[in-house]
């Protein structure tokens, strides 16, 4: 049982090249998200997944596109990276979306730099 | 719009010592409150929540208290170890949404 897994761990582009982070839960999780991480800011909510076949948007969503491609994986896409999203990613997932009493289990994280 | 501010953003702390990280939350239908460690190099893990119908909850050394009226809520580590050095995030989350709102972080050192 790995939990959530992403890949890479890390990565370097230049500005306009496009990648795709990946993530995975083997947990039956329903709902999964992608957060970016910045220093002094926290957690940020880039997209969710509130079960199999949705995604909606969170706080942050602008040059980013996701892809629910089944109940375990979730991925995010940079089509155009620019500098401001140099980050570092964290995928997340949790049994269900609107119930607030479970735990969201967070993968490893992409540590992500743009030039 | 939401938020969840947390403070202080560092605090050292002899080994032995306690430490405390307060956060103020402005969404009064938040009604869950997790808080999670960050070791360095990993994703952050839950180490103890609270439901807004439990004034506090006790894990070993480790307690949170939750003040709705003041929408404020706090974590307690006693005898602070230097294996609790890590980043803490306190979130807010409201029933029937999406949404965890996190602080920004608290980066706590245990100095031994």
């Amino acid at each position: 049982n790995a939990g959530v897994t992403q890949t890479p761990k890390f990565q370097v582009l230049k500005t306009g090249q496009s990648m795709t982070l990946q993530c995975a839960q083997d947990m039956n999780h329903n709902s999964m998200y992608w957060y970016r991480q910045d220093p002094g800011m926290g957690l940020r909510l880039i997209y969710y997944s509130a079960s199999e076949g949705t995604t909606d948007k969170g706080e942050v969503p602008n040059g980013y596109n996701v892809s629910r491609l089944n109940k375990r994986e979730f991925s995010l896409r940079l089509e155009s990276a620019a500098p401001s999203q140099t980050s570092v990613y964290f995928c997340a997932s949790k049994v269900s979306a609107l119930s607030s009493y479970n735990e969201q289990f967070f993968g490893p994280g992409t540590r992500l730099t743009v030039l | 719009g939401e938020n969840v501010e947390q403070h202080p953003s560092t605090l050292s702390v002899q080994e032995g010592d306690s430490a405390v990280i307060k956060c103020t939350y402005s969404d009064s239908a938040s009604n869950y409150f997790p808080w999670y460690k960050q070791e360095l190099g990993k994703g952050p893990q839950l180490i103890i929540d609270i439901r807004s119908n439990v004034g506090e909850k006790k894990d070993q050394r480790i307690a949170v208290t939750l003040n709705k009226t003041a929408k404020h809520f706090s974590l307690h580590i006693t005898e602070t170890q230097p294996e609790d050095s890590a980043v803490y995030f306190c979130a807010a989350s409201t029933s029937g949404t999406y949404k965890y709102i996190f602080g920004t972080g608290t980066r706590l050192k245990v100095l031994a």
